[in-house]
Protein backbone atom coordinates (compact mmCIF):
# COMPACT_ATOMS: atom_id res chain seq x y z
CA UNK A 1 0.00 0.00 0.00
CA UNK A 2 1.00 3.37 -0.51
CA UNK A 3 1.88 5.01 2.92
CA UNK A 4 1.06 8.94 3.77
CA UNK A 5 3.48 10.87 5.67
CA UNK A 6 2.20 14.01 7.17
CA UNK A 7 4.01 16.53 9.14
CA UNK A 8 4.21 18.55 11.28
CA UNK A 9 2.40 16.29 14.11
CA UNK A 10 1.40 19.89 15.72
CA UNK A 11 2.10 23.23 15.22
CA UNK A 12 1.35 26.71 17.66
CA UNK A 13 0.42 29.51 15.54
CA UNK A 14 -1.40 33.22 16.06
CA UNK A 15 -4.42 34.60 14.33
CA UNK A 16 -3.48 36.30 11.23
CA UNK A 17 -0.78 33.43 10.64
CA UNK A 18 0.28 32.20 7.48
CA UNK A 19 0.97 27.95 8.09
CA UNK A 20 1.98 25.24 5.99
CA UNK A 21 0.83 21.23 6.70
CA UNK A 22 3.18 18.77 4.19
CA UNK A 23 1.88 15.49 2.91
CA UNK A 24 4.29 13.08 1.52
CA UNK A 25 3.32 9.77 -0.71
CA UNK A 26 5.58 6.44 -0.99
CA UNK A 27 5.01 6.95 -4.50
CA UNK A 28 2.99 8.67 -7.16
CA UNK A 29 -0.28 9.31 -6.50
CA UNK A 30 -0.53 12.28 -9.17
CA UNK A 31 -2.71 15.06 -7.91
CA UNK A 32 -5.19 12.59 -6.04
CA UNK A 33 -4.54 14.16 -2.56
CA UNK A 34 -7.37 15.92 -0.72
CA UNK A 35 -7.22 17.53 2.34
CA UNK A 36 -9.27 17.67 5.53
CA UNK A 37 -10.38 19.59 8.95
CA UNK A 38 -11.57 18.13 11.70
CA UNK A 39 -12.92 19.99 15.16
CA UNK A 40 -13.19 17.81 18.36
CA UNK A 41 -16.61 15.86 18.40
CA UNK A 42 -16.97 16.50 14.88
CA UNK A 43 -16.45 14.28 11.56
CA UNK A 44 -14.03 15.23 9.28
CA UNK A 45 -14.48 18.09 6.57
CA UNK A 46 -13.32 18.34 2.96
CA UNK A 47 -11.26 21.43 2.16
CA UNK A 48 -9.46 20.38 -0.45
CA UNK A 49 -9.43 17.50 -3.40
CA UNK A 50 -7.20 16.53 -6.34
CA UNK A 51 -4.36 18.22 -4.49
CA UNK A 52 -5.49 22.00 -5.16
CA UNK A 53 -9.59 22.33 -6.02
CA UNK A 54 -11.03 24.07 -3.19
CA UNK A 55 -14.22 22.20 -2.39
CA UNK A 56 -17.37 24.39 -2.33
CA UNK A 57 -18.09 26.56 0.98
CA UNK A 58 -14.40 26.76 1.68
CA UNK A 59 -12.95 29.96 2.72
CA UNK A 60 -10.24 30.99 0.31
CA UNK A 61 -7.61 31.01 2.54
CA UNK A 62 -6.86 27.49 2.28
CA UNK A 63 -5.25 26.70 -0.85
CA UNK A 64 -3.75 23.13 -1.77
CA UNK A 65 -0.51 22.38 -4.35
CA UNK A 66 1.94 19.57 -5.10
CA UNK A 67 1.52 16.64 -7.16
CA UNK A 68 3.23 13.21 -7.37
CA UNK A 69 4.64 12.52 -4.12
CA UNK A 70 5.27 15.75 -1.85
CA UNK A 71 1.96 18.21 -1.35
CA UNK A 72 1.21 21.19 0.93
CA UNK A 73 -1.89 22.85 2.20
CA UNK A 74 -1.56 26.81 3.38
CA UNK A 75 -3.85 28.52 5.34
CA UNK A 76 -3.09 32.13 5.06
CA UNK A 77 -4.82 34.89 7.59
CA UNK A 78 -5.52 32.21 10.57
CA UNK A 79 -8.82 32.98 12.20
CA UNK A 80 -9.37 31.64 15.23
CA UNK A 81 -11.85 28.77 13.61
CA UNK A 82 -8.97 27.18 11.96
CA UNK A 83 -7.61 25.73 15.26
CA UNK A 84 -7.70 22.60 14.22
CA UNK A 85 -6.59 18.90 13.04
CA UNK A 86 -5.80 18.40 9.39
CA UNK A 87 -5.42 15.54 7.51
CA UNK A 88 -4.48 14.38 4.29
CA UNK A 89 -5.99 11.68 2.33
CA UNK A 90 -4.93 10.06 -1.00
CA UNK A 91 -7.62 8.91 -2.64
CA UNK A 92 -6.02 6.98 -5.44
CA UNK A 93 -5.73 3.14 -5.26
CA UNK A 94 -6.07 0.86 -2.23
CA UNK A 95 -8.63 2.76 0.47
CA UNK A 96 -6.83 1.45 3.26
CA UNK A 97 -4.39 3.45 5.04
CA UNK A 98 -5.21 6.49 2.92
CA UNK A 99 -5.05 9.07 5.52
CA UNK A 100 -1.87 10.58 7.07
CA UNK A 101 -1.52 10.96 10.75
CA UNK A 102 -2.70 14.52 11.05
CA UNK A 103 -1.60 18.02 12.10
CA UNK A 104 -3.18 19.77 15.12
CA UNK A 105 -3.33 23.48 14.94
CA UNK A 106 -3.31 25.38 18.21
CA UNK A 107 -3.12 28.94 18.89
CA UNK A 108 0.13 30.26 20.28
CA UNK B 1 -27.79 19.07 0.97
CA UNK B 2 -26.74 15.67 1.01
CA UNK B 3 -27.71 14.45 4.66
CA UNK B 4 -26.48 11.26 6.50
CA UNK B 5 -27.91 10.38 9.54
CA UNK B 6 -26.37 7.89 11.71
CA UNK B 7 -27.88 5.81 14.97
CA UNK B 8 -27.07 6.29 18.36
CA UNK B 9 -24.15 5.24 20.86
CA UNK B 10 -23.55 1.81 21.31
CA UNK B 11 -21.99 0.00 24.54
CA UNK B 12 -20.54 -3.68 23.69
CA UNK B 13 -18.84 -6.27 25.54
CA UNK B 14 -15.64 -7.99 24.00
CA UNK B 15 -16.70 -10.72 21.84
CA UNK B 16 -20.25 -9.38 20.59
CA UNK B 17 -21.09 -7.49 17.69
CA UNK B 18 -22.71 -4.19 16.66
CA UNK B 19 -25.02 -3.16 13.84
CA UNK B 20 -24.62 0.30 12.95
CA UNK B 21 -26.69 2.17 10.20
CA UNK B 22 -26.52 5.50 8.07
CA UNK B 23 -29.92 6.49 6.64
CA UNK B 24 -29.06 8.75 3.73
CA UNK B 25 -31.18 11.40 2.19
CA UNK B 26 -31.27 14.79 -0.30
CA UNK B 27 -29.60 12.58 -3.03
CA UNK B 28 -29.89 9.45 -5.30
CA UNK B 29 -28.71 7.00 -2.75
CA UNK B 30 -27.64 4.02 -5.22
CA UNK B 31 -25.97 6.63 -7.55
CA UNK B 32 -22.41 6.87 -4.76
CA UNK B 33 -20.62 4.96 -3.12
CA UNK B 34 -21.63 4.72 0.93
CA UNK B 35 -17.86 3.92 2.91
CA UNK B 36 -17.61 2.93 6.53
CA UNK B 37 -14.15 5.12 8.44
CA UNK B 38 -13.69 4.94 12.16
CA UNK B 39 -11.72 6.48 14.50
CA UNK B 40 -10.06 5.70 17.64
CA UNK B 41 -9.56 8.65 20.15
CA UNK B 42 -6.97 10.90 19.15
CA UNK B 43 -6.15 8.68 15.94
CA UNK B 44 -6.74 9.42 12.32
CA UNK B 45 -9.32 8.05 10.17
CA UNK B 46 -9.38 4.46 8.99
CA UNK B 47 -11.11 3.22 6.14
CA UNK B 48 -13.27 0.27 6.89
CA UNK B 49 -15.29 -0.95 3.01
CA UNK B 50 -17.97 0.35 1.22
CA UNK B 51 -21.39 -0.55 -0.76
CA UNK B 52 -22.87 0.42 -4.15
CA UNK B 53 -26.08 0.63 -3.23
CA UNK B 54 -27.25 -0.02 -6.84
CA UNK B 55 -26.17 -3.61 -7.31
CA UNK B 56 -24.75 -4.17 -3.40
CA UNK B 57 -21.70 -4.75 -4.22
CA UNK B 58 -18.76 -4.16 -1.03
CA UNK B 59 -15.28 -3.74 -1.04
CA UNK B 60 -13.52 -4.24 2.45
CA UNK B 61 -10.25 -3.69 4.09
CA UNK B 62 -8.37 -7.01 4.18
CA UNK B 63 -8.12 -6.20 8.43
CA UNK B 64 -11.28 -6.41 8.95
CA UNK B 65 -12.32 -8.95 6.04
CA UNK B 66 -13.18 -11.89 8.53
CA UNK B 67 -15.30 -9.68 11.07
CA UNK B 68 -17.23 -6.74 9.11
CA UNK B 69 -20.27 -6.97 6.88
CA UNK B 70 -21.44 -3.90 4.69
CA UNK B 71 -25.31 -4.33 4.01
CA UNK B 72 -27.77 -1.38 2.55
CA UNK B 73 -31.61 -1.72 1.92
CA UNK B 74 -32.67 0.65 -0.85
CA UNK B 75 -36.09 0.83 -0.26
CA UNK B 76 -35.58 2.90 2.90
CA UNK B 77 -32.14 4.40 1.62
CA UNK B 78 -30.09 3.20 4.63
CA UNK B 79 -27.11 1.15 5.19
CA UNK B 80 -25.74 -0.76 7.72
CA UNK B 81 -21.99 -1.14 9.04
CA UNK B 82 -21.81 -4.89 11.35
CA UNK B 83 -18.57 -5.76 12.92
CA UNK B 84 -18.43 -8.87 15.09
CA UNK B 85 -16.03 -10.51 17.36
CA UNK B 86 -15.54 -6.77 19.18
CA UNK B 87 -12.23 -6.13 20.62
CA UNK B 88 -11.68 -3.41 22.97
CA UNK B 89 -9.50 -1.72 20.65
CA UNK B 90 -12.98 -1.25 18.09
CA UNK B 91 -13.42 1.36 20.53
CA UNK B 92 -13.95 3.87 18.37
CA UNK B 93 -16.15 6.32 16.26
CA UNK B 94 -17.83 4.69 13.16
CA UNK B 95 -18.53 7.08 10.67
CA UNK B 96 -20.46 6.80 7.09
CA UNK B 97 -19.64 8.72 4.42
CA UNK B 98 -19.76 8.86 0.63
CA UNK B 99 -17.99 9.46 -2.41
CA UNK B 100 -19.24 10.00 -6.49
CA UNK B 101 -16.77 6.79 -7.50
CA UNK B 102 -14.13 4.97 -6.44
CA UNK B 103 -11.47 7.23 -6.33
CA UNK B 104 -12.51 8.18 -2.37
CA UNK B 105 -12.83 11.84 -1.99
CA UNK B 106 -15.27 11.86 1.02
CA UNK B 107 -17.35 14.77 0.45
CA UNK B 108 -20.34 14.06 3.00
CA UNK B 109 -19.68 12.43 6.38
CA UNK B 110 -22.52 11.16 8.84
CA UNK B 111 -22.50 12.55 12.72
CA UNK B 112 -20.56 9.75 13.37
CA UNK B 113 -21.40 6.36 15.95
CA UNK B 114 -19.36 6.09 19.03
CA UNK B 115 -19.17 2.12 20.24
CA UNK B 116 -17.34 1.27 23.30
CA UNK B 117 -16.04 -2.10 23.60
CA UNK B 118 -15.07 -3.28 27.42
CA UNK B 119 -14.64 -6.84 28.67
Amino acid sequence: DIQMTQSPSSLSASVGDRVTITCRASQSIRSYLNWYQQKPGKPPNLLIYAASSLQSGVPSRFSGSGSGTDFTLTITNLQPEDFATYYCQRSYSNPADSFGQGTKLEIK
Amino acid sequence: QMQLEQSGAEVKKTGSSVKVSCKASEYTFTYRYLHWVRQAPGQAPEWMGWITPFNGDTNYAQKFQDRLTISSDRSVNTAFMELSSLRPDDTATYYCSTSESTVTTYDYWGQGTLVSVSS
